[in-house]
Parts: C-alpha cells; sequence; structure tokens
C-alpha cells in the first residue's frame, strides 16, 4: 500500500539546535517532494520543494534533503527558535496530476 | 490582503443541513484545491479546477459534495445532507501552471472549520 510517514509524536528541541524531521514514503515515485509550515487554527504555508534529482535544497536556515533510493526526505532547521515552533508536513507532487499527497505532519515544539 | 481567502471561516449546523463555502484564490492563479483536514492528519484532497474545468475528484468523495468554479475565478464547495463526519477543516488552495518559480507551490487560505452537531 502506499503510505507517507512522519514522526507521529512531538519533537522538543532546545533553541539554538538543529532540528531534523523526516519523511519516509513507499510506493510512490513523486516528482518532487515539498514541505510546509502549519500552526493551529491556519492553512499550511509552503515552505521548500525540492526535484526528484536534487539531493539538497537550502534557504536561509532551511535545509531539506532528498533520497530517492531510500524513499526519504530529511528537513532540517538550524539554530531553531520559539517562533518555528508548529507543525511540519511533507507532501509529495506526482508529476501525472499534479496532486499534492500529504503526511500527517510533525509537531516541532522550541523550548527556551 | 492579496491571499487566498475563504468564507466563513466557522460554521456549526446540524445534521441533515447543507452548507456552502467560498473561496477566492490569488487572483493570477488558474488552479484551485479543495482539501478536507482532522486534527492531527494532513490534507485529504477532494477536488481541483483548471480554470472553471474540474479536472478531478477523489474517489473517496461522496455524492454529497460537489464543488464548482463557474468562472474560472472564486470556487464554492456544497455538502448536502450533512453528516457528523464531515466535521472537519475544508482548505483550499491555489497556485499557477506558468513556468516561473512557484510553478508547483499551493497557496492555502485559512480554512473553514464545519462542526456538524
Amino acid at each position: 500500500s502506499q503510505k507517507i510517514e512522519q514522526n507521529s509524536e512531538a519533537l522538543n528541541i532546545q533553541e539554538g539546535k538543529t532540528a531534523t524531521l523526516t519523511c519516509n514514503y513507499t510506493n510512490y515515485s513523486p516528482a518532487y517532494l515539498q514541505w510546509y509550515r502549519q500552526d493551529p487554527g491556519r492553512g499550511p504555508v509552503f515552505l521548500l520543494l525540492i526535484r526528484e534529482n536534487e539531493k539538497e535544497k537550502r534557504k536561509e536556515r532551511l535545509k531539506v534533503t532528498f533520497d530517492t533510493t531510500l524513499k526519504q526526505s530529511l528537513f532540517h532547521i538550524t539554530a531553531s527558535q520559539p517562533a518555528d515552533s508548529a507543525t511540519y508536513l511533507c507532501a509529495l507532487l506526482m508529476d501525472s496530476n499534479y496532486q499534492l499527497i500529504w503526511g500527517a505532519g510533525t509537531k516541532l515544539i522550541i523550548k527556551p | 490582503d492579496t491571499g487566498v481567502s475563504q468564507d466563513p471561516r466557522h460554521k456549526i449546523t446540524k445534521r441533515g443541513q447543507n452548507v456552502t463555502f467560498r473561496c477566492d484564490p490569488i487572483s493570477e492563479h488558474n488552479r484551485l484545491y479543495w482539501y478536507r483536514q482532522t486534527l492531527g492528519q494532513g490534507p485529504e484532497f477532494l477536488t481541483y479546477f483548471q480554470n472553471e474545468a474540474q479536472l478531478e475528484k477523489s474517489r473517496l468523495l461522496s455524492d454529497r459534495f460537489s464543488a464548482e468554479r463557474p468562472k474560472g475565478s472564486f470556487s464554492t464547495l456544497e455538502i448536502q445532507r450533512t453528516e457528523q463526519g464531515d466535521s472537519a477543516m475544508y482548505l483550499c488552495a491555489s497556485s499557477s501552471t506558468g513556468l516561473l518559480a512557484g510553478y508547483y507551490e499551493q497557496y492555502f487560505g485559512p480554512g473553514t472549520r464545519l462542526t456538524v452537531t
């Protein structure tokens, strides 16, 4: 069966440390993988997109890696801040119909 | 504000009633998506439009759900004969099909929280 798995338990990180979130998938061949941030009661906000032929993408304190052999993406936030506390969702974009398939998200808590 | 807007933000209705939600996408975006999200889950795809054409509808979507985008601008999502299981956040998103950066990213509205009692 097709699955996207993200850590279901909240991730607690000390301020200033690097937070690493994992997205694993099975039985998909996505053309792109995206990461979104969602705050309570709000819609998701796009953060980064990485293509299947890219290994790594960076944006300010954010870094995403994509390993199509392992079927895994890692999302890193360096020098984390309490304002980074939110739920982070990964989503696979299928080339065939441009539909996004979503993980359930990981709640990140940055403690001061 | 030029983002995606949704109306209403909250809706409480009794089981069996019909409800309609509205979404106004970013004006230059020709793709519009509807999702449903329940607590602790990621968004679940419902349907999407390119301009006024509804190109795909989830196989999981009941016949009680219908969506329109009559002039390729705003969209409405109607749920007929609501059931308690319809209680969720309904999210609308839009995107562009242009060849500029951001071709594949989706911009979400704040959502409509539906509670069916």
